[in-house]
């Protein structure tokens, strides 16, 4: 069975530091890969997705993650974190031979300090 | 706008009841999905639909049920409500089978007694 590693339970985190999140699966073939926030209080919503392309992706708010195909990875970034981006982070990953339901990993607790 | 909305947004029920949370959307989508979210897990599939008269069991479907009637609505059964059933509860729908963005309801709160 698809599976989905996100290496980091909870992050802490000071304004303006950089933040990575680290996101394994471990099906080989083609995939579509996802990044979800949760803010506190508020349902989910989409970060960015990976179909094909660029391995570099950049979506809402200044993040961007990287598709590591040899690596079996998506790991999310941002340079410089807010305070706002306070939140949970769920990579997903989807695939057409599983009939295209998402597998979420655990999620990553961020909280930032002012 | 389109938007997916859920309820109740928080609900208390007894051990042995049948419970049942609604889930509408006006994206006009064929996609839909329920998933509960737990502490450590992530979110796992309980139930989904590709279309009406649709549905599918997720990973975790054992003592839910669900019934797909209209393209907005899709409401998740409880079928005898137990105490490892309390959960948060989201619906999401999608536009596209392909591998398609889902959008997410804000979520019910279950706690079962």
């Amino acid at each position: 069975a698809q599976s989905v590693s996100q290496h980091n339970h909870h992050v802490i985190l000071s304004e303006a530091a950089s933040l990575e999140l680290g996101c394994n699966y471990s099906y080989g073939g083609t995939v579509n890969l996802f990044w979800y926030v949760q803010y506190p209080g508020q349902h989910l919503q989409l970060l960015l997705k990976y179909f094909s392309g660029d391995p570099l992706v950049k979506g809402i708010k200044g993040f961007e993650a990287e598709f590591i195909k040899s690596k079996f990875s998506f790991n999310l970034r941002k340079p410089s974190v807010q305070w706002s981006d306070t939140a949970e982070y769920f990579c997903a990953v989807n695939a057409p031979v599983r009939d295209y339901k998402l597998s979420f990993g655990a999620g990553t607790t961020v909280t930032v300090r002012a | 706008d389109a938007e997916i909305t859920q309820s109740p947004r928080h609900k208390i029920t007894e051990t042995g009841r049948q419970v049942t949370l609604a889930c509408h959307q006006t994206w006009n989508h064929n996609n839909m999905f329920w998933y509960r979210q737990d502490l450590g897990h992530g979110l796992r599939l309980i139930h989904y639909s590709y279309g009406v008269q649709d549905t599918n069991k997720g990973e975790v479907s054992d003592g839910y049920s669900v019934s797909r009637s209209n393209t907005e609505d899709l409401p998740l059964t409880l079928e005898s409500a137990a105490s490892s059933q309390t959960s948060v509860y989201f619906c999401a729908s999608s536009e596209y089978t392909g591998g398609d963005e889902q959008y997410f309801g804000p979520g019910t709160r279950l706690t079962v007694t």
